[in-house]
């Protein structure tokens, strides 16, 4: 397997451009997970999905921020419009049930710069 | 709001030694424990987990978990240049399925 799989792995826009980020979970892996990575406030999780279907949008800062799951090999994270503010690494992360053992496969993450 | 705390660091640690690493977490009812190791601009990776009171030996590195007192630790025995990294605890929400991580620990091991 492949692993969890992220793309972009790097990304830098314009301030006020929409952004995109992609991920493919690790085939069999019912819950997908957004995290935001920054050094002032660490691991955040954003999002999760248990098969296909938002279970817990707590995490996610403001409207701007939304994400999707169309289906269970694919997600996205769209952010619009972006500010400076959420320059982050973004990661995506796959798993099965959380039981004892089973931690979550993270992807490489997406490094988002926002200028 | 549900925490998991760790100290910042950096730990400094002389090769050979034993690193310790401490958490602490505020659910009382969270059954399941996680040490993450995330190297500089790398995402993390799962190198141990617990869910009984006690210690779990795994090779070099040791996890320890009281419940009553909601405390986790990792022991690093031997240290290697090649530990140096960032170590997250986390801890399975008990309300939810999803994982809260705390903030992480850089350590640092000197040559």
């Amino acid at each position: 397997d492949a692993g969890v799989i992220q793309s972009p792995r790097h990304e830098v826009t314009e301030m006020g451009q929409e952004v995109t980020l992609r991920c493919k979970p690790i085939s069999g892996h019912d819950y997908l997970f957004w995290y935001r990575q920054t050094m002032m406030r660490g691991l955040e999780l954003l999002i999760y999905f248990n098969n296909n279907v938002p279970i817990d949008d707590s995490g996610m800062p403001e409207d701007r921020f939304s994400a999707k799951m169309p289906n269970a090999s694919f997600s996205t994270l769209k952010i619009q419009p972006s500010e400076p503010r959420d320059s982050a690494v973004y990661f995506c992360a796959s798993s099965t049930r959380p039981d004892p053992g089973h931690g979550y496969t993270f992807g490489s993450g997406t490094r988002l710069t926002v200028v | 709001q549900k925490e998991v705390e760790q100290n910042s660091g950096p730990l400094s640690v002389p090769e050979g030694a034993i690193a310790s690493l401490n958490c602490t977490y505020s659910d009382r009812g969270s059954q399941s424990f996680f040490w993450y190791r995330q190297y500089s601009g790398k995402s993390p990776e799962l190198i141990m987990f617990i869910y009984s009171n006690g210690d779990k030996e795994d090779g070099r590195f040791t996890a320890q978990l009281n419940k009553a007192s909601q405390y986790v630790s990792l022991l690093i025995r031997d240290s290697q240049p090649s530990d140096s990294a960032t170590y997250l605890c986390a801890v399975i929400d008990s309300s939810a399925s999803k994982i809260i991580f705390g903030s992480g620990t850089r350590l640092s091991i000197r040559p």
